[in-house]
């Protein structure tokens, strides 16, 4: 099976960055990825890492390290907007796996 | 709207109907999921097509759940006899063939949201 653990919540303001660490369990791998979802909303994709090292899109950054099993999201800028759910999630086979999600919040 | 859609949006029932819901995927994705989400928690995996075929079903996944994509296009999920702790939201994703990045990069609906009383 797979387990991944990540922190339940995260509060900042805006302007500030957050780093939000997941780890992980699995019996395969092919990618750890990042989901945002608002409240009431559909989970939309933000990044994928296949192998090790940070992939930047914008104001976001997600960095893989397999060795260690290890990944985090870092939001960068935080904008209002960004107050949502974030989900780490492993790639096993066909499906992925999600981590039960950070909720960060950001405060004006 | 070429996005995924989900029909209907919300469903409340009574324990022990029926309910069957819908998912559009985007066109050309031939990869299909339906995932269970539940209060504070990830969207956790109920099964797989690929085209019609249904590649994997979660061990968590009781008889009374089925799920088809007759023409490789929609998908129905039907819940029989459904119980109170089938209340969650029902989400469908899909996705491009290949490897890597196509199996993390799904694309998700809207969500059913099914409450049983």
């Amino acid at each position: 099976g797979q387990s991944l653990e990540q922190p339940s919540e995260v509060t900042a303001v805006e302007g500030a960055i957050v780093q939000i660490n997941c780890t992980y369990q699995t019996s395969g791998f092919y990618g750890l990825s990042w989901y945002q979802q608002h409240d009431g909303g559909a989970p939309t994709f933000l990044s994928y890492n296949g192998l090790d090292g940070l992939e930047e899109t914008g104001r976001f950054s997600s960095f893989l390290s397999r060795s260690d099993s290890y990944g985090y999201l870092l939001l960068q800028e935080l904008q209002m907007k960004d107050s949502a759910s974030y989900f780490c999630a492993v790639a096993v086979r066909n499906k992925l796996s999600f981590g039960a999600g950070t909720t960060v919040t950001v405060r004006a | 709207d070429t996005g995924v859609s989900q029909d209907p949006r919300h469903k409340i029932t009574k324990r022990g109907q029926n309910v069957t819901f819908r998912c559009d995927p985007i066109s050309e994705h031939n990869r299909l999921y339906w995932y269970r989400q539940t209060l504070g928690q990830g969207p956790e995996f109920l099964t797989y097509f690929q085209n019609e075929a249904q590649l994997e079903k979660s061990r968590l996944l009781s008889d009374r759940f089925s799920a088809e994509r007759p023409k490789g296009s929609f998908s129905t999920l039907e819940i029989q006899r459904t119980e109170q702790g089938d209340s969650a939201m029902y989400l469908c994703a899909s996705s491009l063939e290949g490897s890597g990045r196509s199996y993390n990069e799904q694309f998700f609906g809207p969500g059913t949201r099914l409450t049983v009383l």
